[in-house]
């Protein structure tokens, strides 16, 4: 199960307050990605990136950002403009530029209190 | 852009028999299919996957067949254990693209 982490595993926040969620990986992968899963439903793409420094948005994006100064790291902004921010969110990565498997992290589960 | 669905939401099968889960991509251009199995709580990990130049792929007990012409690809397990129990995505990747498009899921239960 090694090689891409997420931390914290549970994170509460308030409403109105901005979270960053972390993902690192040490598979020297070029691509990440962040998805949104909610119940019954499947992964929605939030954003991606292909390299460092660069990055586009998924199919979910508002509400969201982040960044990618660094091969290795790619964390996420829930920011208080998503309405509904309680959900799973799952980190991924993948070699030769996002054209094979993606790996998964384990998860962090946001609730907004 | 590229939109899959998957049937059936849910599937229950007594152990031993065979879970077949069917999904429908729309974009013609696509060319790699995987599928995810996700145990309760757990990380989604990649159990079988398969490019637009074949039809069929297997893997043990594992197997999937693409249909290109009807845009759909198919996973068929045999000899179901309970330890299959889990829910199970499939996803599209449209042409050059590097993003995946994922099915809705399905929550398969294996009953003893």
């Amino acid at each position: 199960d090694g090689g891409i982490t997420q931390s914290p595993k549970y994170l509460f926040r308030k409403e109105g307050q901005n979270v960053t969620l972390s993902c690192e990986q040490n598979l020297n992968h070029d691509a990440m990605y962040w998805y949104r899963q909610d119940p019954g439903q499947g992964l929605r793409l939030i954003y991606y990136s292909q390299i460092v420094n660069d990055f586009q948005k998924g199919d979910i994006a508002e509400g969201y950002s982040v960044s990618r100064e660094k091969k290795e790291s790619f964390p996420l902004t829930v920011t208080s403009a998503q309405k509904n921010p309680t959900a799973f969110y799952l980190c991924a990565s993948s070699p030769q530029g996002g054209m094979d498997e993606q790996f998964f992290g384990p998860g962090t589960r946001l609730t907004v209190l | 852009g590229e939109n899959v669905e998957q049937h059936p939401s849910t599937l229950s099968v007594q152990e031993g028999d065979s879970a077949v889960i069917k999904c429908t991509y729309s974009d013609s251009a696509s060319n790699y299919f995987p599928w995810y199995k996700q145990e309760l709580g757990k990380r989604p990990q990649l159990i079988i996957d398969i490019r637009s130049n074949v039809g069929e792929k297997k893997d043990q007990r594992i197997a999937v067949t693409l249909n290109k012409t009807a845009k759909h690809f198919s996973l068929h397990i045999t000899e179901t254990q309970p330890e299959d129990s889990a829910v199970y995505f499939c996803a599209a990747r449209s042409g050059s693209a590097r993003q995946l498009t994922f099915g809705s899921g399905t929550q398969l239960t294996v009953l003893p």
